[in-house]
């Protein structure tokens, strides 16, 4: 167990819809990566989020945004959902603003029919 | 742009020792990380090696060159439960604060 809790574990949804995925991070960890990962993919960095503010992005469509409250837990919005989308997203943490260790969640198994 | 390669499968028997190599193209590299992915679960963190060399940790080892853009992760007395995927990871200057990850490998052993 890393310490990095996501909910939901599954979702499944309908094209068009939107969905709302959350993450915790491991206690007092201040940074926050969202990835996805597809079938027979890699894990595709999306955002990256410290103590609350943006400070990476990577290939995030503009229908996705995400965003980390004071608590510093994390949430990752998907919109317009297509079919493509259905893939393991994956929240990590790690302490520093830059680590080569980060601390991945069970990840959310989002499904879109 | 920056790229990382890695083969997509290897298998191998229980016993043996496993290579497994990552060769990346990426500006201001910091260094390299492995993390380990069994079937649907969450990537853990296996090693990370910043310098030119060989760090070993248990059964794991993991080597790079600097020079060379390369690096690999050697398995030592496999086990079944090895079975997973691994993926490399870098960090450098142009990926910022984010560690970009190649498309792992996914590593089969059999009795």
């Amino acid at each position: 167990d890393s310490g990095v809790t996501q909910t939901p574990k599954h979702l499944i949804t309908a094209t068009g819809q939107r969905v709302t995925l959350r993450c915790s991070p491991r206690s007092g960890d201040l940074s926050v990566y969202w990835y996805q990962q597809s079938l027979d993919q890699g894990l595709q960095f999306l955002i990256q989020y410290y103590n609350g503010e943006e400070r990476a992005k990577g290939n995030i469509l503009e229908r996705f945004s995400a965003q980390q409250f004071p608590d510093l837990h994390s949430e990752l919005n998907l919109s317009s959902l297509e079919l493509g989308d259905s893939a393991l997203y994956f929240c990590a943490s790690s302490a520093e603003l830059a680590s080569h260790e980060q601390f991945f969640g069970p990840g959310t198994r989002l499904t879109v029919l | 742009g920056q790229s990382l390669e890695q083969p997509s499968e290897v298998t191998a028997v229980e016993g043996a020792i496993v290579q497994i190599n990552c060769t990346y193209q990426t500006s201001g590299f910091y260094g390299l990380s492995w993390y380990q992915q069994h079937d649907g679960g969450a990537p853990t963190f296996l090693s990370y090696n910043a310098l030119d060399g060989l760090e070993e940790t248990g059964r794991f080892s993991s080597f790079l060159s600097r020079s060379d853009s390369y690096g690999y992760l050697l398995l030592q007395e496999l086990q079944m439960k090895d079975s997973a995927s691994y993926f490399c990871a870098v960090r450098s200057h142009q990926a910022g604060t984010a560690l970009i990850f190649g498309k792992g490998t996914t590593l089969s052993v059999s009795s």
